[in-house]
C-alpha cells in the first residue's frame, strides 16, 4: 500500500543551524502539507502546497521557513535558523484530488522528531 | 480562534470493554471532520471522514457519529483489544483544507 515517507526520523541540531526535513508523498497526490506537534500540545498546521506554490500558511510559518518540491517526488521543509522552540515532531501529509475535494483524507508520514539544542 | 476539544484526555480500559470518546468543534462553517488513529512511532492513520449531519460510519469494531448542529462527534470502540491502544485524533475542516486538530484521546487497553 502506498505511504508517505519522511527522513530523517530524528534530527538533532544546534540553535541557529539550518535544517531540511524531507518527505516523499504518495506518488499521484497533488496536495502537500506540513504539520508539527510540540510535545504536550496539539498537532498544528504549518503550510499547504499545491501546483508548485504555497496555498496557505499559518502564523508560525514565518520567513525562517520555506517549502520546496525540488524534483517532482520530494517535498521539503527548510528551517533557516533554528530556535529552541522549533523542537517538535514534524509531519508531512499528502492528499489526492478526487471527487470529494478538500474533504478527502490526508495521508500522513511517520514524522521527523527535531530537537534543537 | 477555532478550537477543537477532545475528551477524555486519556482512558484505560480492560480488554473486551466498549468505550467511546468525544470531539467538540465549532458548529458554524463546518466542512468535514476527520478521525485519525495514531500509534507511537507510526503514521497517523485515517479512520473516517465525516461530512453530513447525522453521518454514522463504521470500520470493523470502530464507529463514529456526527452532529454538526451541536458541534460534536463520538467515536466508539466495541470490545476493545490491546491492539486498539493508540491516540485517537479528531480534526476539523471549516473553509480550507487545513486540518485543525483536537488534543487527542490516549487509549490504553489492558489484557
Amino acid at each position: 500500500e502506498p505511504e508517505v515517507t519522511q527522513t530523517p526520523s530524528h534530527q538533532v541540531t544546534q540553535m541557529g543551524q539550518e535544517v531540511i526535513l524531507r518527505c516523499v508523498p504518495i506518488s499521484n497526490h497533488l496536495y502537500f502539507y506540513w504539520y508539527r506537534q510540540i510535545l504536550g500540545q496539539k498537532v498544528e498546521f504549518l503550510v499547504s502546497f499545491y501546483n508548485n506554490e504555497i496555498s496557505e500558511k499559518s502564523e508560525i510559518f514565518d520567513d525562517q521557513f520555506s517549502v520546496e518540491r525540488p524534483d517532482g517526488s520530494n517535498f521539503t521543509l527548510k528551517i533557516r535558523s533554528t530556535k529552541l522552540e522549533d523542537s517538535a515532531m514534524y509531519f508531512c501529509a499528502s492528499r489526492d484530488y478526487k471527487r470529494g475535494g478538500d474533504y478527502n483524507e490526508q495521508f500522513f508520514g511517520p514524522g521527523t522528531r527535531l530537537t534543537v539544542l | 480562534i477555532l478550537n477543537v476539544e477532545q475528551s477524555p484526555q486519556s482512558l484505560h480500559v480492560q480488554e473486551g470493554d466498549s468505550t467511546n470518546f468525544t470531539c467538540s468543534f465549532p458548529s458554524s462553517n463546518f466542512y468535514a471532520l476527520h478521525w485519525y488513529r495514531w500509534e507511537t512511532a507510526k503514521s497517523p492513520e485515517a479512520l473516517f471522514v465525516m461530512t453530513l449531519n447525522g453521518d454514522e460510519k463504521k470500520k470493523g469494531r470502530i464507529s463514529a457519529t456526527l452532529n454538526t448542529k451541536e458541534g460534536y462527534s463520538y467515536l466508539y470502540i466495541k470490545g476493545s483489544q490491546p491492539e486498539d491502544s493508540a491516540t485517537y485524533l479528531c480534526a476539523f475542516i471549516y473553509n480550507t483544507d487545513k486540518l485543525i486538530f483536537g488534543t487527542g484521546t490516549r487509549l490504553q487497553v489492558f489484557p
